[in-house]
């Protein structure tokens, strides 16, 4: 089974509709992060979490908001889709003393 | 200006090539530096972690660090077309707390293997 996984992998939704995007992960870490990926502009950061009690704002937190369930779960939400926010987004999780993150197989998300 | 700069490709090589792959930047506390392959539709997986300058040789993968240059490169021998994917550079800075830092990725440059 997958480290990391992430539900669901794919997600076609209209503007202005509640998204939610899950991660799971089984690899006992404690810090977990959430990117979105586009053509040109790589990976970026949108939220990223070092413990259950911790959340901070990534470089672009505009449009989403986190919530971290417990030490494995850590869960993206979209209140209000927009179609710029089409992407592909990526969960990762590291340990507290090394830097090497780990990632989820992507959801991709349209929004119509 | 970006932290990390990474040529985006795509870059076409035949089987059996050397191939080079390259990432400057510009934050001189970065100390740690990874490669990550990435397959169509898949995350990034770790391919090579290295700290400070030097080179480090795993398999067919070479990564090596110039830090006076702030210049980082990653090299392939013996290309094969399984090698095909896209490659980003990621890089952190040295810590206080002896706690990890966030990283900093490339955009990632985009390589093919042909037949």
């Amino acid at each position: 089974d997958a480290d990391v996984t992430q539900t669901p992998r794919n997600r076609i939704t209209k503007t202005g509709k509640r998204i939610m995007l899950e991660c799971s992960q089984t690899k006992g870490h404690d810090r977990m992060y959430w990117y979105r990926q586009d053509p040109g502009l790589g990976l970026r950061l949108i939220y990223y979490s070092f413990d259950v009690k911790d959340i901070n704002k990534g470089e672009i937190s505009d449009g989403y908001s986190v919530s971290r369930q417990a030490q494995a779960k850590f869960s993206l939400s979209l209140e209000s889709a927009i179609p710029n926010q089409t992407a592909l987004y990526f969960c990762a999780t590291s340990d507290l003393y090394r830097d090497t993150q780990y990632f989820g197989p992507g959801t991709r998300l349209t929004v119509l | 200006q970006k932290e990390v700069e990474q040529d985006p490709g795509p870059l076409s090589v035949p089987e059996g090539a050397i191939v080079s792959l390259n990432c400057t930047y510009s934050n001189s506390a970065f100390q740690y530096f990874m490669w990550y392959r990435q397959y169509s539709r898949k995350g990034p997986e770790l391919l090579m972690y290295t700290y400070s300058s030097g080179n480090k040789e795993d398999g067919r993968f070479t990564a090596q660090v110039d830090k006076s240059s702030k210049y980082i490169s990653l090299f392939i021998r013996d290309s094969q077309p399984s090698d095909s994917a896209t490659y980003l550079c990621a890089m952190s800075a040295a810590r206080n707390t002896g706690t990890a830092s966030k990283l900093t990725f490339g955009t990632g440059t985009r390589l093919q293997v042909t037949l």
